[in-house]
């Protein structure tokens, strides 16, 4: 079926610091989402992106965090300056134009903030 | 706002005896319901959907799922078994439409044993 790639798997870096995860979705798709999941809990959404904007985001897609999807390249999602709370796993989607609602996800990047 | 619920985070199951996971949500409005899987290091794959029609839906793999609206749940099952389906499950719920906001539940994780 349709893949969507993520880059990196894992990722450590020290409070403070910027990190950018990086999503590859699937080609002719044009919508995109992230979701975050901390540890044994609930995946959560953060953000849906669609024709360069951002649609809706949640109470947790905090002003630290930006996407961005740059000339059809990746879909990112930026965190800047990170704080511990970050460290989750980061789940990309996307969705096609026909059949809006069903989401394809990505393996998921492994963020952990020192 | 909208929430789903599994109660059981762990099901352990005979390689070929049924199998059914519970899934239980809460919207106001009429849900587009989803079930997907999660084998190891891998994304989340779509077994299964539904929003209007015959209630009972068919998936990949030989699942299918249940829509009972006067339960508000949506309850996953399968005939029969494999190793294969060891992963875990999560049920996610929707208002629909134009690239809505998937809220998913805290999983199940299905562990086959031999019989």
């Amino acid at each position: 079926g349709p893949k969507v790639l993520q880059i990196p798997s894992h990722q450590i870096i020290d409070m403070g610091q910027m990190v950018t995860l990086n999503c590859d979705p699937v080609s002719n798709h044009l919508y995109f989402y992230w979701y975050k999941q901390i540890l044994g809990q609930q995946m959560e959404f953060l953000v849906n992106f669609y024709n360069g904007k951002v649609m809706e985001k949640s109470k947790l897609f905090k002003d630290q965090f930006s996407v961005e999807r740059p000339d059809g390249s990746y879909f990112t999602l930026k965190i800047q300056p990170t704080a511990l709370e970050d460290s989750a796993v980061y789940f990309c989607a996307s969705s096609p134009t026909v059949n809006q609602d069903t989401q394809y996800f990505g393996p998921g990047t492994r963020l952990l903030v020192l | 706002a909208q929430s789903v619920t599994q109660p059981d985070a762990r099901v352990t199951v005979s390689e070929g005896a049924s199998l059914q996971l519970r899934c239980k949500y809460s919207y106001s409005g009429t849900p587009y319901l989803f079930w997907y899987v999660q084998y190891p290091r891998q994304g989340l794959q779509l077994l299964l959907k539904y929003y209007s029609g015959d209630p009972v839906v068919q998936g990949v793999n030989g699942f299918e799922a249940e829509f009972i609206k006067s339960n508000s749940s949506f309850h996953l099952r399968k005939a029969s078994v494999h190793w294969s389906d060891s992963a875990v499950y999560f049920c996610a719920v929707s208002a629909g439409g134009f690239a809505s906001a998937l809220t998913f539940g805290s999983g199940t994780k299905v562990i086959p044993c031999l019989p």
